[in-house]
């Protein structure tokens, strides 16, 4: 069964500074990889999307990489702003069926960025 | 062009009765799938389906149930509602199985008494 974890559970940075997320998953089979960012109470908002082929994934200020083999993949985000504050899900899907499974989620980390 | 839109937004209910939730899909797509997110936890996937059949099923009692019509939009259905059912329902459209990109509803907030 494959589980996903996310460190830290919550952080809380000053404006300005880059910072790194974590993800780790433990079965190495991936179809996919997506980071979702969730305001709260809120639905998901897709950030990044990476295939199991790919390295990594560029947006803006985010930057998202992927090693398979070991099962994990880092968010980056280069000069944090207040509005980047939310939780930051890593979700993964497996290719089974001609399509791919449901995602597995990791329970988040929660982001503050202090103005 | 519109996104993934849920309703309702909000909903309360006693323990033991029934309820329906809707999805339409994000224009284009074909495949909608379910999560319940209970609070401070990530999304658990109920379902997905795919040409109007259920594809895939995670760890979820028969209570839940679901269906999608020929215009793909989606529908949620649990039956003897339980006090731990009280969550965030979120659905996702996507094309051709979940083979591609997930996009998200804003949810619909289900309280239980």
């Amino acid at each position: 069964k494959q589980e996903v974890t996310q460190i830290p559970a919550a952080l809380s940075v000053p404006e300005g500074e880059n910072l790194v997320l974590n993800c780790s998953f433990t079965d190495s089979a991936i179809y996919n990889l997506q980071w979702f960012r969730q305001d709260p109470g809120k639905g998901l908002t897709s950030l990044l999307l990476i295939q199991s082929s790919q390295r990594e994934q560029t947006s803006g200020r985010l930057n998202a990489s992927l090693d398979k083999s070991s099962g994990r993949s880092t968010l980056y985000i280069a000069a944090s702003q207040p509005g980047d504050s939310a939780t930051y899900l890593c979700a993964v899907s497996r290719y089974s069926g001609g399509g791919a499974d449901g995602l597995t989620f990791g329970k988040g980390t929660h982001l503050i960025i202090q103005p | 062009d519109a996104g993934v839109t849920q309703s309702p937004t909000h909903l309360i209910k006693t323990r033991g009765q029934q309820v329906t939730l809707r999805c339409s899909p994000k224009s284009g797509h074909d495949t909608v799938s379910w999560y319940q997110q209970a609070l401070g936890q990530g999304p658990q996937f109920i379902f997905q389906y795919y040409e109007e059949e259920e594809r895939q099923r995670g760890n979820f009692p028969d209570r839940f149930s679901g269906h999608q019509f020929p215009n793909y939009s989606s529908e949620l259905n649990v039956n003897a509602l339980l006090l731990g059912d009280s969550a965030l329902y979120l659905c996702a459209s996507s094309l051709n199985q979940g083979l591609y990109e997930q996009y998200f509803g804003p949810g619909t907030r289900l309280t239980v008494t």
